[in-house]
């Protein structure tokens, strides 16, 4: 969806180095969700900011992971160091207006860690 | 907290056949519900809610839902099946009255066959 555009689609790396996925809502929203899908869990939401600040990262699997979200426009997902059970396709979401839980997701990125 | 259990990962339906999609919602209130489709390398789409207002809800791509409270089931159907609609169905569930945080099921994967 043009609404949301994620960088890099794909991207392989090794065990060990820093992987960056990054978001650009190009629309209006209030909040933005990022999400992990994988075969063995399905969709998991990781964290999610409302107004550009963190409300709940409670998902946030483990300290090597980390998100900011320095303005409305833009927002990354890290982490540091890879592991390989991190692979993964890594979504990143927004909700058009507060409250309404239509959630517009962007087309994701691919990560492999060797 | 509000979950959603999808019955079968894998349905499969000869085209022109009846699309039946299963989901049950667990929850001490009536939630609100969604369906979200997901097309091959690509993020998920809504194809339609349910906010306490009618039961039977219409999507896109000729889709429906029906809410029923004393089943806690919300499966989605489709009259006849076509081949574009292959895809990964996933049921989603939020708090009544808002909320940001969706929460989904594992997914059902959709095979149309000719």
């Amino acid at each position: 969806d043009a609404g949301v555009i994620q960088s890099p689609r794909h991207e392989v790396t090794e065990m060990g180095q820093e992987v960056t996925l990054r978001c650009k809502p190009i629309s209006g929203h209030n909040s933005l969700f990022w999400y992990r899908q994988t075969m063995m869990r399905g969709l998991e939401l990781l964290i999610y900011f409302n107004n550009n600040v963190p409300i709940d990262d409670s998902g946030m699997p483990e300290d090597r992971f980390s998100a900011k979200m320095p303005n409305a426009s833009f927002s990354t997902l890290k982490i540091q160091p890879s592991e390989p059970r991190d692979s993964a396709v890594y979504f990143c979401a927004i909700d058009r207006a507060s409250g309404a839980n239509v959630l517009t997701f962007g087309a994701g990125s691919r990560l492999t860690v060797l | 907290a509000q979950s959603v259990t999808q019955l079968g990962s894998h349905v499969s339906v000869s085209e022109g056949a009846l699309v039946l999609l299963r989901c049950n919602y667990s929850s001490s209130v009536p939630p609100y519900l969604f369906w979200y489709v997901q097309y091959p390398n690509q993020g998920l789409q809504l194809l339609l809610k349910y906010t306490s207002a009618a039961t039977l809800v219409k999507g896109i791509n000729g889709f429906e839902a029906e809410f029923k409270k004393s089943e806690t089931s919300f499966h989605l159907t489709k009259p006849s099946a076509h081949m574009s609609d292959a895809a990964e169905y996933f049921c989603a569930v939020t708090p009544t009255g808002g909320g940001n945080k969706l929460t989904f099921g594992t997914g059902t994967q959709l095979k149309v066959e000719l």
